[in-house]
């Protein structure tokens, strides 16, 4: 069965610092990846998605990740963060067929 | 606009009962899950549904029942079977199931405690 892990539980940053965060996922084939986002006090919203195509996808608010297939990596970056980014950030995977599976979501405090 | 409706945001049980959350969504989507959101631990699934009338159990369905009786609701019951249902709740749906690259809509989530 798929899993999901993300690297770090809790990401602390100050202002301008580059984000990067690792999800690496268990079962290949065809996969459909997914960056959410949960700021505070507010629904999972998408940040960005892949099924197919430039490995490198961008998404909203200035972030991005990139597919490492042969990895089995999808991780998110954003080369300066601010403190409006502070949240919790969940990958996902769904293989064809199959359900979608989330990591265990890293938790990412930006200090003004 | 379109979207997704919990409620409440907030229950409250006591041992033995049970209780029903409520999801609707106005976004026409075919498929919705629920899922458990614990610290540390992510989503987990509980039940999705692909269609009216039909629902699937998901990781941890133990303690928990549904219905999809209509497109656009999909309410969860959380029986005194349970053992531990003290969590945060989270509804979501999709334009289509399984065999979608479709992104998931979610609700802003129902937190049940046991009192």
């Amino acid at each position: 069965a798929q899993s999901v892990s993300q690297h770090n539980h809790h990401v602390i940053l100050s202002e301008a610092a580059s984000l990067e965060l690792g999800c690496n996922y268990s079962y290949g084939g065809t996969v459909n990846l997914f960056w959410y986002v949960q700021y505070p006090g507010q629904h999972l919203q998408l940040l960005l998605k892949y099924f197919s195509g430039d490995p490198l996808v961008k998404g909203i608010k200035g972030f991005e990740a990139e597919f490492i297939k042969s990895k089995f990596s999808f991780n998110l970056r954003k080369p300066s963060v601010q403190w409006s980014d502070t949240a919790e950030y969940f990958c996902a995977v769904n293989n064809y067929g199959q359900n979608f599976v989330f990591g265990p979501g890293t938790r990412l405090s930006v200090l003004p | 606009d379109g979207g997704i409706t919990q409620s409440p945001k907030y229950l409250f049980r006591k041992e033995g009962q049970n209780v029903t959350l409520s999801c609707e969504q106005n976004l026409n989507h075919d498929a919705m899950y629920w899922y458990r959101q614990d610290p540390g631990q992510g989503l987990r699934l509980i039940y999705y549904s692909q269609i009216v009338n039909d629902f699937q159990k998901g990781d941890i369905a133990e303690g928990y029942s549904v219905s999809r009786e209509k497109k656009e609701s999909f309410p969860l019951t959380v029986t005194s079977a349970q053992k531990n249902p003290t969590a945060f709740y989270l509804c979501a749906s999709s334009i289509n199931g399984l065999f979608s690259n479709q992104p998931q809509h979610f609700g802003d989530g129902t937190r049940l405690s046991i009192l």
